[in-house]
């Protein structure tokens, strides 16, 4: 089974500041990866997937992944994060027809 | 198009009693999976099922049982609830074909065992 390893838990960030969240895989064969946020009292939703080709991917609210094959990393960036960005972030793997989360960073935007 | 739902919201429990946890989609989804979230620890598979009438074993299955008796419902069961097993459960469901790995999720049934 896969892993993912999300290196931080909390990252307490100030408005228009930049954030990153780092996530690190298992798998050195072809994955799927995933961005879901949850925002508080919410279920998941879908922020960004890599499925192939440019390994820059981005979303419709300003963040963007980069995966890297050689480094099995799938790191999550944010150049000015807004007060709303407040969530929790989990990256996935795919490992077939079934997702391995990892642990979730909580993002806490302060003005 | 109302995506993956799941009844009840909130439930409290005491410590023995049974109850069922509902998810229901509406896309024609294949699969479908509950998965229990508990802080620092992520979401972790339960049960899953790749079509009517098939369930199978996840991550951390003991203590519930599921049924998928029609392709658009997913039962969770708890049958003698404990203390532990109080957490918030998503339901999700994808297809792969078409969803390629993606999962969409219901927004959760949060439970409490005192």
């Amino acid at each position: 089974a896969q892993s993912v390893t999300q290196l931080d838990s909390q990252v307490p960030v100030f408005e228009e500041a930049p954030v990153e969240l780092r996530c690190n895989y298992s798998s050195s064969v072809s994955v799927y990866l995933f961005w879901y946020v949850q925002y508080p009292n919410q279920g998941l939703q879908l922020l960004l997937k890599y499925l192939s080709g440019s390994t820059l991917v981005e979303s419709i609210n300003g963040f963007e992944a980069e995966f890297n094959k050689s480094q099995t990393s799938f790191h999550l960036r944010k150049p000015s994060v807004h007060i709303s960005d407040t969530a929790e972030y989990f990256c996935a793997v795919s490992d077939d027809y079934k997702l391995s989360f990892g642990a979730g960073t909580t993002v806490t935007v302060r003005a | 198009n109302a995506g993956v739902t799941q009844t009840p919201k909130f439930r409290v429990l005491k410590t023995g009693q049974s109850m069922t946890l509902l998810c229901a989609q509406d896309m024609n989804h294949e699969y479908m999976y509950w998965y229990r979230q508990d802080p620092g620890m992520g979401l972790r598979l339960i049960h899953y099922s790749v079509g009517e009438g098939t369930t199978a074993k996840g991550e951390v299955p003991d203590g519930y049982n599921v049924s998928r008796l029609k392709k658009q419902n997913f039962l969770l069961g708890l049958e003698s609830a404990a203390p532990s097993q109080t957490s918030v459960y998503f339901c999700a469901s994808s297809y792969p074909p078409q969803t390629l790995g993606e999962q969409f999720f219901g927004p959760g049934t949060r439970l409490t065992v005192l």
